[in-house]
């Protein structure tokens, strides 16, 4: 399976700290994508990044990709409490990872 | 507005009574897919679609058909529920399988 794995599982952390959420698979990919999950509702896309690049940027996302590591990492700057969500990667054909559950604290 | 929709939101059913669960692109989209979240076991997929009349199996299609007659259209059928079927379900769209997906609010089902 291609299923990725997200890393960690949980975390919490304090409004206004950065998120950094990473992301490991095990084949060759042509681009690996993450979204986001508010409660119960369904998954919106992030960001993708192609297999030929190394970091992308979007607001306060910054996603990086080692394809030599297999692995990518999502960092959120500046954590906002609507940032509280489950994060997912997903490559290529959209297989989904167990996802990555953050929590901000005010 | 371009969304996935779907329908029902929530339903309640009992084991043995089929059911289906519709779900409907305005995106033009050739690539459909369902998928079932579960607490611990993340999104897995059920059935996709990769265009009219093309459906093929997911990661966990048993129990479950979809059809694919139209392009916006893609329901999931349930022929007879059972209690492990009681999950969360999502249908998504995209241009192609390799591409940004569009998901639907979701269905809550329970099956008693």
């Amino acid at each position: 399976s291609q299923q990725g794995e997200e890393d960690p599982q949980a975390l919490s952390i304090q409004e206004g700290e950065n998120a950094t959420m990473n992301c490991s698979y095990k084949t060759s990919i042509n681009n690996l994508q993450w979204y986001r999950q508010n409660s119960g509702r369904g998954l919106v896309h992030l960001i993708l990044i192609r297999s030929n690049e190394r970091e992308k940027h979007s607001g306060r996302l910054r996603v990086t990709l080692d394809t030599s590591k297999k692995s990518s990492s999502l960092l959120i700057t500046a954590s906002r409490a609507a940032d509280t969500a489950s994060y997912f990667c997903a490559e290529d054909k959209i297989i989904f990872g167990k996802g990555t559950r953050l929590h901000i604290l005010p | 507005e371009a969304q996935v929709t779907q329908n029902p939101r929530y339903l309640i059913t009992v084991t043995g009574k089929k059911l289906t669960v519709t779900c409907s692109q305005n995106m033009n989209h050739e690539y459909m897919s369902w998928y079932r979240q579960d607490p611990g076991l993340g999104l897995r997929q059920i059935y996709y679609s990769m265009n009219v009349e093309v459906t093929d199996k997911g990661d966990v299609p048993e129990g479950y058909k979809v059809s694919r007659k139209e392009k916006r259209n893609f329901p999931l059928i349930l022929e007879s529920p059972s209690p492990n079927q009681t999950s969360l379900y999502f249908c998504a769209s995209s241009p192609t399988p390799t591409t940004q997906q569009y998901f639907g609010p979701g269905t809550r089902l329970t099956v008693t």
